[in-house]
C-alpha cells in the first residue's frame, strides 16, 4: 500500500518561496503508471488542484493556470520523492498543502492516495 | 475549466436515516468522479473512484451513481461515523476540480 509522507516549514515569509517534500514508500515515484500530484486547501478556495508530475519514459508536468509561472513540481527519484516550490507567496497561498498519488486509467488520472497534509501560514 | 457544483451545501440528518449528496459537472464527465470523506484536521479520504466503485475497506452503504453531468452519493444508513464533510472531484480533465463540500451534520 503506497503511502505519502509530507514534510517542510509551516510557516514562510511573504514573498520568499514556499518549499514541501512528499517521501513516498510502497511505490516508485517513476512508475510508469503513477500521478504525483500537489493540491491545496484553504476556507476560501476550497480544494485546489496545482501541479502534477510523472514519469513516461521522461519526465513531465503539469500546472494549474493560477500558479503556473510561480509553481514547480519535481521528483528525485534516488530519494523516492517528489516536492513543490511556490515563489513569491503572499497571505493568499496561505493553505493546508496536500501530496497524492493517482493511478493512470487509459488517458485519466484516477486518485489513489493522498498525504497527512501541512499547514502553511504566509506570514511575516 | 471544468466546474464541479454540490448540493446540498449543509444537510443535517439522523442516524439511520438515508442521506443523498448531489454533484453537477459543467460538462459531461462521463463517470470520471470520485467522492471523499473529510475529517477536520485531517486529510480526504477516498470513499469511491469511476462513480461507483467503492475504495477497499469503505462500507457498503456507501453507494455512488449518475454520468454525463449528474452524480450523487448515497449513504442508506447514516453511522455516528459519517458525520463529516463530503467532496466529489472529477477526474475527466488532467486539470482536477472539486466541489465545494456538503458538510453532513446531527439533526
Amino acid at each position: 500500500q503506497v503511502q505519502l509522507h509530507q514534510s517542510g516549514p509551516g510557516l514562510v515569509k511573504p514573498s520568499q518561496t514556499l518549499s514541501l517534500t512528499c517521501a513516498v514508500s510502497g511505490d516508485s515515484v517513476s512508475n510508469n503508471n503513477a500521478g504525483w500530484n500537489w493540491i491545496r486547501q484553504s476556507p476560501s478556495r476550497g480544494l485546489e488542484w496545482l501541479a502534477r508530475t510523472y514519469y513516461t519514459s521522461r519526465w513531465f508536468s503539469d500546472y494549474a493556470v493560477a500558479v503556473r509561472g510561480r509553481l514547480t513540481i519535481s521528483a528525485d527519484t534516488s530519494k523516492n520523492e517528489f516536492s513543490v516550490h511556490l515563489s513569491s507567496v503572499t497571505p493568499d497561498d496561505t493553505a493546508v498543502y496536500f501530496c497524492t498519488r493517482e493511478d493512470r486509467v487509459s488517458s485519466y488520472w484516477q486518485p489513489v492516495s493522498w498525504g497527512q497534509g501541512t499547514f502553511v501560514t504566509v506570514s511575516s | 475549466d471544468i466546474q464541479m457544483t454540490q448540493s446540498p451545501s449543509t444537510l443535517s440528518a439522523s442516524v439511520g436515516d438515508r442521506v443523498t449528496i448531489t454533484c453537477r459537472a459543467s460538462q459531461s464527465i462521463n463517470r470520471w468522479l470520485a467522492w471523499y470523506q473529510q475529517k477536520a484536521g485531517k486529510a480526504p479520504k477516498l470513499l469511491m473512484y469511476e462513480t461507483s466503485r467503492l475504495q477497499s475497506g469503505v462500507p457498503s452503504r456507501f453507494s455512488g451513481s449518475g454520468s454525463g453531468t449528474e452524480f450523487s452519493l448515497t449513504i442508506s444508513s447514516l453511522q455516528p461515523d459519517d458525520f463529516a464533510t463530503y467532496y466529489c472531484q472529477q477526474y475527466e480533465s488532467y486539470v482536477l476540480a472539486f466541489g465545494g463540500g456538503t458538510k453532513v451534520e446531527i439533526k
